[in-house]
């Protein structure tokens, strides 16, 4: 199984639909990412949290929303998806060691119609 | 603010050298990154340098740092077509809060 497991892979949903992307890990690390990828603009961070009572907003937090339901899950929300919002979305955990960088997952493709 | 740069694309011959090249505005920088993500998948981490270092050599990959300039590189020699992939440069400040992403540079190998 792999270290950090996103679902879905692909999700197609329409403008205006809550949306819940998935992620899950068995690396034990405490701190867990959300970025999303564009074309040409790399990766922007969404949310982070380092244990499951913290939560920080990112660069881009504005119509998203997460939860850190235990220490190995932190799922992100789009409660009213709109066409922006069409990306590749990336969860990554970290152990805070800065020799280590991030583990990511395969990444969730959303495209809002 | 933090911010990473890199070129957007690199197209090199099979069996030549690629460099990629990226600048970062962070001075307290403790860790650069060069990360691979291949079509499909998420990044991968190909190899980190931490700031005191100036050079870091790991099989095929050659990883320069001039912190005075805010310059990494990444030197990938005898590119291979396996190599063809999006290269992300990143750096983790000395917050250590997170790590920022370049735009990520698409190489492409010609035959």
């Amino acid at each position: 199984d792999a270290d950090v497991t996103q679902t879905p892979r692909n999700r197609i949903t329409k403008t205006g639909k809550r949306i819940m992307l998935e992620c899950s890990q068995t690396k034990g690390h405490d701190r867990m990412y959300w970025y999303r990828q564009d074309p040409g603009l790399g990766l922007r961070l969404i949310y982070y949290s380092f244990d499951v009572k913290d939560i920080n907003k990112g660069e881009i937090s504005d119509g998203y929303s997460v939860s850190r339901q235990a220490q190995a899950k932190f799922s992100l929300s789009l409660e009213s998806a709109i066409p922006n919002q069409t990306a590749l979305y990336f969860c990554a955990t970290s152990g805070g060691t800065g020799e280590n960088g991030y583990t990511f997952g395969s990444g969730t493709r959303l495209t809002v119609v | 603010g933090e911010d990473v740069e890199q070129s957007l694309f690199l197209s090199v011959r099979e069996g030549d050298s690629s460099v990629i090249n990226c600048t970062y505005t962070d001075s307290s920088s403790t860790y650069l990154y060069w990360y691979k993500q291949e079509p499909g998948a998420g990044l991968q981490l190909l190899t980190y340098i931490f700031s005191n270092m100036d050079m870091k050599q790991d099989q095929r990959l050659t990883v320069l740092l001039n912190k005075k300039d805010k310059h990494l590189s990444l030197r990938i020699a005898d590119t291979q077509t396996g190599d063809s992939a999006i290269y992300f440069c990143a750096e983790r400040g000395s917050s250590a809060s997170k790590i920022i992403f370049g735009s990520g540079t698409r190489l492409s190998i010609r035959p």
